[in-house]
C-alpha cells in the first residue's frame, strides 16, 4: 500500500508565473484535500476534491484552482503568483465516506521571488 | 463554524517529564477530533483521533488524549518526554458529514531539554 506522494519536494517561481502541484491519493482513497501552510502557521484547507469535483472550499481566492483525476490523484494550480504564495503546500487523502483520519504527504515547498 | 485555539505557541519540558499539549475547540456540531505531529520539512502525521466512543483515546509514541465535551477540550499528554518528541504538535477539528476537512489549530513547537 503506497502513502501520499507529492511533486515536487521543492521549486521556487517568480512573482506573476503559475505553478502546478501534483499529488498522488493513497491506494483505496477517493478524496484529496489541499492545504497551504505558511511558515510558523498551521495548515489552512484549501479546498476539497470528491468524485473529480471541488467539494468545499476554503477562504482562497479563486486564482487557486484544483483537478481529480480518475485515479484519484490531483493537481493544485495557483496562477499569478504573489509573494504571499510562499508557503508549504500539502496534500491529504481520504475516505469520504468514512470520515476518518486523512493521510498527509510531505508537502511541496514553494518559494515565490 | 468550527475553530480551534492552542494554548501556548511554545512549550519546554525536561526529558522524562510530563508533557500536557493544551487544545480547545469551538463547534456547532458534534466534532472529531485530532492530534498531528510535524518534524522539520516534513508532512503531518497522525498522533491520535476522537471521533465516537470512549472520550480517553491513546495514541502512537505513547501518546493520549481525552475528549471533555463539557470543557471543550482535547488535550494531548505524555507522562514521559523523550528527545524524540520534540517537533510541532496540531489540534484539528472536522465534523459528522464533513468529508474530512480539517481546521487546525496555530501550533505548539515542544522543545525536550536534558
Amino acid at each position: 500500500e503506497t502513502g501520499v506522494t507529492q511533486s515536487p519536494t521543492h521549486l521556487i517561481k517568480t512573482r506573476g508565473q503559475q505553478v502546478t502541484l501534483r499529488c498522488s491519493s493513497q491506494s483505496g482513497h477517493n478524496t484529496v484535500s489541499w492545504y497551504q501552510q505558511a511558515l510558523g502557521q498551521g495548515p489552512q484547507f484549501i479546498f476539497q476534491y470528491y468524485r473529480e469535483e471541488e467539494n468545499g472550499r476554503g477562504n482562497f481566492p479563486p486564482r487557486f484552482s484544483g483537478l481529480q483525476f480518475p485515479n484519484y490523484s490531483s493537481e493544485l494550480n495557483v496562477n499569478a503568483l504573489e509573494l504571499d504564495d510562499s508557503a508549504l503546500y500539502l496534500c491529504a487523502s481520504s475516505v469520504y465516506s468514512l470520515n476518518t483520519e486523512a493521510f498527509f504527504g510531505q508537502g511541496t515547498r514553494l518559494t515565490v521571488v | 463554524a468550527q475553530s480551534v485555539t492552542q494554548l501556548g505557541s511554545h512549550v519546554s519540558v525536561s526529558e522524562g517529564a510530563l508533557v500536557l499539549l493544551r487544545c480547545n475547540y469551538s463547534s456547532s456540531v458534534p466534532p472529531y477530533l485530532f492530534w498531528y505531529v510535524q518534524y522539520p520539512n516534513q508532512g503531518l502525521q497522525l498522533l491520535l483521533k476522537y471521533t465516537t466512543g470512549a472520550t480517553l483515546v491513546k495514541g502512537i509514541n505513547g501518546f493520549e488524549a481525552e475528549f471533555k465535551k463539557s470543557e471543550t477540550s482535547f488535550h494531548l499528554t505524555k507522562p514521559s518526554a523523550h528527545m524524540s518528541d520534540a517537533a510541532e504538535y496540531f489540534c484539528a477539528v472536522s465534523f459528522t458529514g464533513g468529508g474530512n476537512k480539517l481546521t487546525f489549530g496555530t501550533g505548539t513547537q515542544l522543545k525536550v531539554e536534558l
